[in-house]
């Protein structure tokens, strides 16, 4: 186990509707990244976030959006859910920002859009 | 922004043959991993090797960075080692932060 967790494991929302996923990240870790993986495709880049600011973004709308608490969790919150939004989000924690480290995957949340 | 090709592409094996999975990648990098995803989603990482080689039990690596290539040898193949294999890159470059994935092998081991 990374020590990485990340609530609620499964989702199933309608189409218009708004999301929150958390992700709490390994113990001794400040920064966190989120990924978005389709059926049969490799994880996608949405952004990262690195003492509670936004470190970077990958090519992902503005109505994905994230915070970063003191404690390090972080949210990811996802608004006018679209049925492509359907994917596994995962979450990912390392010891600093930068990238240049190992990142340490959560299990993920199976999100379900109808 | 920088690729990732992952070969083969699937890859099906008899338990106890050995393998080799291959990653190109575009441009420099200073972090690549390797993962196995299993059935249930998690990433579980195998190496962290942006240059040099490690090994890890049954299983190695080697990153030629200067080549732009990566290898992920997995030896006397179980049943419990079928999943999809990612490499992930980050460019040196600059820019956004987060690893860009190839598309993965998927391994299959038949006992």
């Amino acid at each position: 186990e990374t020590g990485v967790t990340q609530s609620p494991t499964h989702l199933i929302k309608t189409r218009g509707q708004q999301v929150t996923l958390r992700c709490s990240s390994q113990s001794g870790h400040n920064t966190v990244s989120w990924y978005q993986q389709a059926l049969g495709q490799g994880p996608q880049f949405i952004f990262q976030y690195y003492r509670e600011e936004e470190n970077g973004r990958g090519n992902f709308p503005p109505r994905f959006s994230g915070l970063q608490f003191p404690n390090y969790s972080s949210e990811l919150n996802v608004n006018a859910l679209e049925l492509d939004d359907s994917a596994l989000y995962l979450c990912a924690s390392s010891r600093s920002g930068g990238g240049a480290e190992t990142q340490y995957f959560g299990p993920g949340t199976r999100l379900l859009v109808l | 922004g920088i690729q990732v090709e992952q070969s083969p592409p699937d890859l099906i094996l008899q338990e106890g043959a050995n393998s080799t999975l291959r990653c190109n990648f575009s441009d420099s990098v200073n972090n690549l991993q390797w993962f196995h995803q299993n059935p249930w989603g998690q990433l579980i990482n195998l190496f962290y090797i942006p240059s040099g080689t490690k090994q890890n039990g049954r299983l190695s690596a080697t990153t030629v960075a200067t080549e732009r290539y990566s290898l992920l040898y997995i030896s006397s193949s179980q049943t419990t080692d079928s999943g999809v294999y990612f490499c992930a890159v980050l460019y040196s470059g600059g820019g956004a932060d987060g690893l860009t994935f190839g598309k993965g092998t998927h391994l299959i081991i038949q006992p």
